[in-house]
This record gives C-alpha cells, structure tokens and sequence, in this order.
C-alpha cells in the first residue's frame, strides 16, 4: 500500500484566497483525521471522520475552515478565505478502529 | 484539561548511547499512550502504543513503559545509532480517536 496520500506537498497562497488540501487515506481504514502543526501550537487535532461521517470537528478553529469525505477514499480540507495565521503543515492521517493512526506527509501551507 | 509535557526539548548524545526520552501528562484518566516519531518534512510513524491496561511496550531497540498514577511515560532506545534522530512526540489518548500531543523531543545521535 502507498500509505496515505496528500496532495499538494508545498501550497503558497495570498490572504483571501481559497485553499483545498486533499488526503486519500489507507483503503479499508475507516477513520479519517485532519491535524494542524504549528511551531506555537504543536499538533492539533481538526477534525475526523468515521466511514465518511464527520464525528467530531470541535477542532476547526472558524467557520473558514470545512471539511469533507465525499467517499472512503477521498477527503478535502477547505480554507476561505485564508488568512497568514493559518500557515501550517496540515497532515492527514487514518486508521481501521481504533488502531495505530498512520499519517501522511503533510502540506506545508503558507498564506502571505 | 489534559496536557502533555515532554522534557528535554532537544538532546544530543553521542552514538551507542542508551538513552530516556521523558512524557508526562496530568490527567491519568487516559486510554492509551503513543509514541511517535518524526522527521524533517516528513509526517509521523507510530513507534509503540501502550494501551490503558498495560504497563509497557517493546519494539526493537525501543522501549515505552506507562505509570498512570504519576502521570509519566518514558521511552526507552537502546544502543542508540544516527538513524534514531529525529523528533520524538508523545499522544496521549483521551478517547479511542482523540489524541493529545506533546512538542516533542528533538534527537540528534553524533556519530
């Protein structure tokens, strides 16, 4: 298996333009989770998904952000409009049950 | 609130080394315990998992133990090599799904 994948590596945007991240996850995991790296905040969690259901996003820090898993192989995390503070590297991981999360290898994010 | 500390920051040691990597963690209600591993530019790799119930992991060189009851976890490398550096972060596990992190511990091995 190729692992999870996530698409773009590297994203620079300017403030107030819109952002798509995109994560295909390990097939046959059912969870699905999205983190946030910052050297002030460390690791936090944003959101994760359960067979494609959203089941907790009390990490999404604004309405700015969404996220989406129109199906078990695809998710999308959209910034609009981004802002400089969101300059992060976003990483997808996933996992089957509540087993080892296996992450991919993040976008690093800058918004100028 | 659950918090997660990770002491030293940095270390350096040189290779062959065996060495301690510290966690601890205020709420010792937890459901599991991990240890991972990252490299620069790349994402994490999960090293052990200590579930609730137990009191450590082994994998290899690698070592972790679990005191719940004061709040610490160690992780344990052996005969360390360049190779092991890297930043080595601890989760613990408020639920089954919901980790939470500490900064890490930045390694460097010096051959």
């Amino acid at each position: 298996d190729a692992g999870v994948i996530q698409s773009p590596r590297h994203e620079v945007t300017e403030m107030g333009q819109e952002v798509t991240l995109r994560c295909k996850p390990i097939s046959g995991h059912d969870y699905l989770f999205w983190y946030r790296q910052t050297m002030m905040r460390g690791l936090e969690l944003l959101i994760y998904f359960n067979n494609n259901v959203p089941i907790d996003d009390s990490g999404m820090p604004e309405d700015r952000f969404s996220a989406k898993m129109p199906n078990a192989s695809f998710s999308t995390l959209k910034i609009q409009p981004s802002e400089p503070r969101d300059s992060a590297v976003y990483f997808c991981a996933s996992s089957f049950g509540d087993n080892t999360q296996y992450f991919g290898p993040g976008t690093r994010l800058t918004v100028l | 609130k659950q918090e997660v500390t990770q002491i030293p920051a940095a270390l350096s040691v040189p290779e062959g080394e065996n060495l301690v990597l510290n966690c601890s963690f205020t709420d010792s209600a937890i459901y599991n315990l991990q240890w991972f591993r990252q490299d620069p530019g790349k994402g994490l790799t999960s090293l052990l998992l200590i579930q609730s119930s137990q009191r450590e992991q082994t994998s290899g060189r690698l070592n972790a133990s679990l005191d719940k009851s004061s709040g610490r976890s160690t992780l344990y490398i052996a005969a360390s090599q360049p190779g092991d550096s890297a930043t080595y972060l601890c989760a613990v596990g408020r639920s089954n799904y919901q980790l939470i992190w500490g900064a890490g511990t930045k390694l460097i091995i010096k051959p």
